[in-house]
């Protein structure tokens, strides 16, 4: 089967970086995305990665090792509109079926 | 250009109700999907449509069944509703079911049975 795990919570101040970490255990992996989902929200697509490195979109990065089968999403010089939940997907194919699978979340607070 | 939408926003169900949620995207993607959202379980995967004339069952298909009507159109109903389907339910498109696209999701239809 596929299992994912996420922080369920992270505190940060306005203007840190913060790391939020994804490990996945799944057959077939060919990536993994970053979404982000405010309180009321519909989930919005922030990155993806599906070679190993470190892929950057602004203040947001995202890492990927898939020999470790982890990725982490990197968010610097925090605002207060980065209070959210984050998500990470992974995408596998198994069986000649695709699946996406996402994890329960992070939910980040930024303090001022 | 509306993206995704959804209807009903939100809707009131007895036990053994039946109902369907329709979806609807206007960005001519191949890819679309219904998850369930429920407090602190993230969101899970219920069916998905590849592309046009395909429905494959995700991870919670059960108490469910999917249309896709056109490439436009994707519905999900639930022929005998019960309380354990009380929840946010999402219907998201994408060009391709991968990584790197951008999947899409609509509102939201906030469902509660009793």
């Amino acid at each position: 089967g596929q299992s994912l795990e996420q922080p369920s919570e992270v505190t940060a101040v306005e203007g840190a970086i913060v790391q939020i970490n994804c490990t996945y255990q799944t057959s077939g992996f060919y990536g993994l995305s970053w979404y982000q989902q405010h309180d009321g929200g519909a989930p919005t697509f922030l990155s993806y990665n599906a070679l190993d490195g470190l892929e950057e979109t602004g203040r947001f990065s995202s890492f990927l090792s898939r020999s470790d089968s982890y990725g982490y999403l990197l968010l610097q010089e925090l605002q207060m509109k980065d209070s959210a939940s984050y998500f990470c997907a992974v995408y596998s194919n198994s069986g000649g079926y695709q699946k996406v699978t996402f994890g329960t979340g992070t939910k980040l607070q930024v303090i001022p | 250009n509306a993206g995704v939408t959804q209807t009903p926003k939100f809707q009131v169900l007895k036990t053994g109700q039946s109902m369907t949620l329709q979806c609807a995207q206007d960005m001519n993607h191949n890819s679309m999907y219904w998850y369930r959202q429920d407090p602190g379980m993230g969101l899970r995967l219920i069916y998905y449509s590849a592309s046009e004339g395909t429905t494959d069952k995700g991870e919670v298909p059960n108490g469910y069944n999917v249309s896709r009507l056109n490439k436009r159109e994707f519905s999900l109903r639930l022929e005998s509703a019960a309380p354990s389907q009380t929840s946010v339910y999402f219907c998201a498109s994408s060009k391709r079911v991968t990584a790197q696209e951008t999947q899409y999701f609509g509102p939201g239809t906030r469902l509660l049975v009793l």
